[in-house]
């Protein structure tokens, strides 16, 4: 079953435009993570942010977390054409080893 | 660190046919986990291990799927038999205690005709 829900299911954007998307969750976490996914290949870790954090940053990348909405968000600010990628928000339970469950994603398109 | 490795990349099998993906962790790391990525169905969580011992396997759709870690360094995940309906990419990835997040492989992208 699925822990989180992306939304926008999809995005498309102008090369040098913020993208903003978000993820609900429905129980408690320890903390929640966001993978990057480009086409034909793995996920890649980008961001943990535990539960008692309420933003993080890393680069051009924003994490915010509402753990009394249950929400979080990520920006990403000056977006490129690499950027294009399906973004997925994770959500633990447990400690950050632990299983982590997968959100259906989000599909940014950033046009040059 | 070559990462996460997996093999093959690409399988294409007849239905009936047993097929097993193989999954190389980071060294040092103590969980492994093997994900199933379907366009319908998403990333689904088949099984994972802890120091080679399996942890959660309520993700494994059928008694047809069988995964086993005889050390800390290779695991693998067995179809037998295999039909249309397990085509999909499947996913290893490790992660150790304290780390911050997991590290993937490419994916098996497995094809049943």
């Amino acid at each position: 079953s699925q822990q989180g829900e992306e939304d926008p299911q999809a995005l498309s954007i102008q090369e040098g435009e913020n993208a903003t998307m978000n993820c609900s969750y429905k129980t408690s976490i320890n903390n929640l993570q966001w993978y990057r996914q480009n086409s034909g290949r793995g996920l890649v870790h980008l961001i943990l942010i535990r539960s008692n954090e309420r933003e993080k940053h890393s680069g051009r990348l924003r994490v915010t977390l509402d753990t009394s909405k249950k929400s979080s968000s990520l920006l990403i600010t000056a977006s490129r054409a690499a950027d294009t990628a399906s973004y997925f928000c994770a959500t633990a339970p447990g400690p950050s080893y632990d299983k982590v469950i997968f959100g259906p994603g989000t599909s940014l398109s950033v046009i040059p | 660190d070559a990462g996460v490795i997996q093999s093959p990349r690409h399988e294409v099998t007849e239905m009936g046919q047993e097929v097993t993906l193989r999954c190389k962790p980071i060294s040092g790391h103590d969980y492994l986990f093997w994900y199933r990525q379907t366009m319908m169905r998403g990333l689904e969580l088949l099984i994972y291990f802890n120091n080679n011992v399996p942890i959660d396997d309520s993700g494994m759709p059928e008694d047809r799927f069988s995964a086993k870690m005889p050390n800390a360094s290779f695991s693998t995940l067995k179809i037998q038999p295999s039909e249309p309906r397990d085509s999909a990419v499947y996913f290893c990835a490790s992660t150790i205690v304290g780390g911050k997040g997991y590290t993937f492989g490419s994916g098996t992208r497995l094809t049943v005709v």
